[in-house]
Order: structure tokens, then sequence, then C-alpha cells
């Protein structure tokens, strides 16, 4: 089941936060979050595996609340390199280990 | 540096043709997949291959698509007879080095555009 990701697009002055939540409606088993440039590939941000868990990456820090049905993103103090469409991702349990992404968030920082 | 390569970077093709896409892991691991995102949309699941086999595929992966590891270290698919609807970017990807699917990061290679006319 695809994740579905909140707010569809964000537009930030330089310095200002942003939070982008990503919500299904069962547990999901880890949560992995990545941002993409315009042209280029997905590039890794963090992955949340427990319940309650905090990640950080830079400045970016991301949750998972304790019924691992919700993760949010925080961008603080968003830096023009900030800008993309960030997309979490969630693996299927089946098999193999596919990530079903979410349909994106598109953050524009302006300086 | 990257963690696999994909060539060709852009590739243009008439409909009909055949086309092939290739991905070379750095090193080695246990779990291969492609995506593809078509413009403006996110990113969608084609197939997994772990231990030099298929272990999933998605709806889009019909008959016209299929992968291979020849020779051991290139990773291809391959669409047969492409439509204009195949336009998009694929992505090469891999994980697993300890061998947990569910909880290992992918790394995507860098994508190949592919432009059907």
């Amino acid at each position: 089941q695809q994740p579905v990701q909140s707010p569809q697009a964000v537009i930030l002055r330089e310095g200002e936060d942003a939070v982008i939540n990503c919500s299904s409606s069962k547990a999901l088993y880890s949560v992995h979050w990545y941002r993409q440039k315009h042209g280029e590939a997905p590039v890794f941000l963090m992955i949340l595996l427990k319940g309650g868990e905090q990640m950080r990456h830079e400045k970016i820090s991301a949750s998972f609340n304790e019924k691992k049905q919700q993760s949010s993103l925080y961008l603080t103090a968003s830096q023009l390199s900030y800008s993309g469409t960030y997309f979490c991702g969630t693996p299927d349990y089946n098999q193999g280990g596919k990530l079903i992404f979410g349909q994106g968030t598109e953050l524009s920082v302006k300086p | 540096e990257p963690e696999v390569t994909q060539t060709p970077s852009h590739q243009v093709t008439q409909m009909g043709q055949e086309v092939i896409l290739r991905c070379v892991p750095i090193s080695n691991h246990l779990y291969f997949y492609w995506y593809r995102q078509i413009l403006g949309q996110k990113v969608e699941f084609l197939v997994s291959f772990y231990n030099n086999e298929i272990s999933e595929k998605s709806e889009i992966f019909d008959d016209q698509f299929s992968v291979e590891r020849p020779d051991g270290s290139n990773f291809t698919l391959k669409i047969r007879s492409t439509k204009l609807e195949d336009s998009a970017m694929y992505f090469c990807a891999r994980s697993g080095t300890s061998g947990g699917a569910l909880t290992d990061t992918q790394y995507f290679g860098p994508g190949t555009r592919l432009t059907v006319l």
C-alpha cells in the first residue's frame, strides 16, 4: 500500500523550517527518506526502523511514531540546496524488499 | 562515488525498437532492483533480482521486459518492443550487503533517460 505524503508542495524562504509527513493506514516495517533533484537520481537521506525513533542527516531530521504509521521529515533553517522532491518509501513485507514510494513533496527554497 | 553506474545516460529510440539498459554494481551486493519514473511522477518498482533470479516483478513488468545478469557483473534491463509510454527515467538500485532486504538502504544509480519517439 502506497504511503501518503503531505503537503504536495512547499515554498520556503532560506532559513525557514518545514515539515513533510508520510502516513500509512497500517504499520510500516521501516521508512526510507530520499531527496531527488530535477533530472537526477533519488539520494538516500535516512532510514527509520523502530517506533519512536529519530534520525538526523546534517540539519534534516526525521521521526517515526510509536505505532509506526507515520514518519515526519523536519527541515530546519532551510538552505537553497534543500530544494528538490522528497520521497518516503517503505519496503514491501512480502519479498525482495521493493520500496513503495509516496507521491513526493516538492520543496522549493528561495533566497 | 556512485554505488552503481548505468549506461547509457540517455537513449533515444523509435517505437517498436528494442533497447537494453545496463547497470554495473561497484561491488558485490545481494539485491538489485529496477525502478521507473515517468517525468513528474513518483518512482515505481519494476523488478527485483536476488541471487541471479527474479524475486518479484510488478504489473508494469510485462512480457516486453526482461532482466539478465549475463556475465555475473553487468545487470541489464531489456525492453523488446518499446512503446511511447515507456519513455521515463530508469533507475537501477542495489542493497543487501547484509542480506536484510527490508532494512538495508537502497542506493540508486544515476539513471538512464529513455525517450521513445
